[in-house]
């Protein structure tokens, strides 16, 4: 079974810039989180998805960023415009369900200048 | 507020030693899952405990849930340099997504 693919794996760019990361989760996997962990720290839940509808988008910082899960499979998360305090990897997973495992990708290390 | 706080921080240990690291909380979680991730990559799950006073056995790694399921703890026997990594804690609180601690950076030197 393939795992949660990402890309890219590394992104430098100036803050005040616009940054894009894909996501393409576990086949059949219903569920799919993004995730941000700064440097130290735990991951932080930024939106989960159930197949194309937003089910928890409290801790987005709308103001700068964006997801979107169209067709109920690939995801995108847009950052814009980014900040210094935006630095850190973003994480995809996707699970079966809510409550279920998670089954993580590798992770977008983002550094903003 | 941190719903799962997780100690030691950090733990640097010898090949061979034992080593418990904990996950605590003031809130009630129906289950945890203890994953491990290694430097460049996502976490990968170890196990989900899911009965209060639950024993699991992962080869030389032993995760106990607490009775109240406000705590797990995580013990890991003649420690090895692949055992190096951060280890998560998670728990659904209610119907929420998985909320994670911060985890304990262990790294086990040769």
């Amino acid at each position: 079974e393939a795992g949660v693919a990402q890309s890219p794996r590394y992104k430098i760019i100036e803050k005040r810039q616009s940054v894009a990361f894909w996501c393409n989760p576990i086949s059949g996997h219903a569920t799919l989180y993004w995730y941000q962990q700064i440097l130290g720290q735990g991951p932080k839940l930024l939106i989960q998805f159930q197949n194309n509808g937003v089910v928890d988008d409290s801790q987005l910082p709308k103001d700068r960023f964006s997801a979107e899960r169209l067709k109920g499979v690939d995801s995108t998360l847009k950052i814009q415009p980014a900040k210094l305090e935006d630095s850190a990897v973003y994480l995809c997973a996707s699970s079966l369900g809510q409550g279920s495992p998670l089954g993580f990708g590798p992770g977008t290390r983002l550094l903003v200048l | 507020t941190q719903l799962l706080e997780q100690s030691p921080q950090f733990l640097s240990i010898q090949e061979g030693e034992n080593l418990t690291v904990y996950c605590n909380s003031s809130s009630v979680f129906s289950s945890l899952q203890w994953y491990r991730q290694e430097p460049g990559e996502g976490p990968v799950l170890l196990v989900t405990v899911v009965t209060g006073g639950e024993v699991k056995k992962l080869k030389r790694l032993t995760f106990q849930f607490g009775d109240a399921r406000k705590d797990s703890s995580l013990h890991i026997t003649a420690a090895q340099p692949g055992d190096t990594g951060l280890y998560l804690c998670a728990g659904p609180l209610g119907n929420t997504p998985l909320v994670f601690g911060k985890g304990t950076r262990l790294s086990v030197i040769a």
